[in-house]
């Protein structure tokens, strides 16, 4: 069965410093990766996506970064947090199933970043 | 770009009434349309997966049925229980990408005992 993990569970940091949260999937191969964000009183807003090794798109122009250094694992980094990042941040995978509906997506139980 | 849109954005139930709410989306092009609930300080969990018009899905007390002609789904909760308080939100493949979903800004539940 597959599993997808999410490091750290919580995480406090100080406005500029640097963020590095990590995603791994076990179980499959090739997957779709994902990073979304809730910010407060909000719902959820993706912000990378990844469909191979070294291959990412961006979803909304900001200061974070994303990395799949790995076929199963996707990194989120930025080199100087804002306030503004303080959310719960989500991993999440699929694989392509078209005849079937297609891109169920499988979330980690995320990250609560508080910038302060 | 496709919109999903979800109504109400929040409802409060008494514990033990039956309740439904709204998924709308552009009827053509239709491929697939996701349910999921969300718990506070969780991760998003799957509930249904529907592609086929008059599809109908089940779940324990939640089920769900779906109209692509008209462009809607329903999400129906029987019998409301605490446990059912969460976020439900609907998502349909992006029409330019099959990898991305668009989301709905969900429908908040809150079951009153």
């Amino acid at each position: 069965s597959q599993t997808i993990h999410q490091w750290p569970a919580t995480l406090v940091q100080p406005v500029g410093s640097p963020l590095s949260l990590e995603c791994t999937v076990e179980g499959t191969s090739n997957p779709n990766l994902y990073w979304y964000r809730q910010a407060a009183g909000r719902g959820l807003q993706l912000l990378f996506y990844s469909v191979g090794i070294g291959q990412i798109s961006s979803e909304v122009p900001q200061n974070l970064s994303a990395s799949r250094p790995q076929d199963r694992q996707f990194i989120l980094s930025s080199k100087k947090l804002l306030l503004s990042d303080s959310g719960f941040y989500l991993c999440a995978w699929s694989v392509d199933r078209l005849s079937t509906g297609g891109n169920e997506q499988f979330f980690g139980p995320g990250t609560r970043l508080t910038v302060l | 770009i496709l919109n999903v849109e979800q109504s109400p954005q929040s409802l409060h139930v008494q514990e033990g009434d039956s309740t439904n709410f709204t998924c709308s989306f552009p009827s053509s092009n239709f491929y697939a349309l996701h349910w999921y609930r969300w718990e506070t300080a969780k991760s998003p969990e799957a509930l249904f997966v529907m592609t086929l018009n008059g599809d109908e899905k089940k779940k324990g007390r939640i089920s769900a049925t779906l109209n692509t002609k008209e462009g809607y789904s329903y999400l129906y909760i029987k019998g409301s229980q605490p446990e059912d308080s969460a976020t439900y939100l609907c998502a349909l493949p992006d029409e330019d990408s099959n990898y991305q979903l668009i989301w709905g800004a969900g429908t908040k539940l809150i079951i009153k005992p």
